[in-house]
């Protein structure tokens, strides 16, 4: 079953433009954690946010979680050609050891 | 460090081979896990472990076998391949034995075919 929902499934944006996109979720969490994949490679860890917290910032990635709406947000600020990846946001419940993962959205960056 | 390694980086079978796919990782991570990817499809877990001689099954474990008797090494067995089985496969591992709330490093990933 799958936790969290990428929203759009696919973006395509101009170099240097701000890239956003959503994760929906259904049940409560310990910790929420965005993941870039590149065509063809394993997924690298990007940022870990936590239940309590509402925002976290790593560099030109900005992230956003709103409990309440059961919902977290990636913004990608000064799109660059390197930023095209498929992105995956992953959740953790208190309760359990495993990671829920969605489908993914796959961001192009057009130069 | 070399990371989380994964061997091999392509295979080919035949329905009803059995094969095994190699995880291994130097950062004396405790939690080891394992993911098939398919396409437009988000990461699902067949087992994890969160430490030598601990194993529990994920969300997909069914025509698969793990083992973990040491920290660095986890393999994933495919009993009696079918062609479902035909997917990319991802190890992971974490510090902490909570495993998932914990960032996960992955490996590069194994492509598998079954005809």
């Amino acid at each position: 079953s799958q936790q969290g929902e990428e929203d759009p499934q696919a973006l395509s944006i101009q170099e240097g433009e701000n890239a956003t996109m959503n994760c929906s979720y259904k049940t409560s969490i310990n910790n929420l954690q965005w993941y870039r994949q590149n065509s063809g490679r394993g997924l690298v860890h990007l940022i870990l946010i936590r239940s309590n917290e509402r925002e976290k910032h790593s560099g030109r990635l900005r992230v956003t979680l709103d409990t309440s709406k059961k919902s977290s947000s990636l913004l990608i600020t000064a799109s660059r050609a390197a930023d095209t990846a498929s992105y995956f946001c992953a959740t953790s419940r208190d309760s359990n050891y495993q990671l829920i993962w969605g489908a993914g959205t796959k961001l192009i960056i057009k130069p | 460090n070399a990371g989380v390694t994964q061997t091999p980086k392509f295979q080919v079978l035949k329905t009803g081979q059995s094969m095994t796919l190699q995880c291994a990782q130097d950062m004396n991570h405790e939690y080891m896990s394992w993911y098939r990817q398919d396409p437009g499809m988000g990461l699902r877990l067949i087992h994890y472990s969160v430490g030598a001689g601990i194993t529990d099954q994920g969300e997909v474990p069914n025509g698969y076998n793990v083992s973990r008797s040491t920290t660095e090494d986890f393999p994933l067995r495919l009993l009696s391949a079918a062609p479902s089985q035909t997917s990319v496969y991802f190890c992971a591992s974490s510090k902490s034995t909570s495993g998932s709330r914990d960032t996960q490093y992955f490996g590069p990933g194994t492509r598998l075919t079954v005809l």
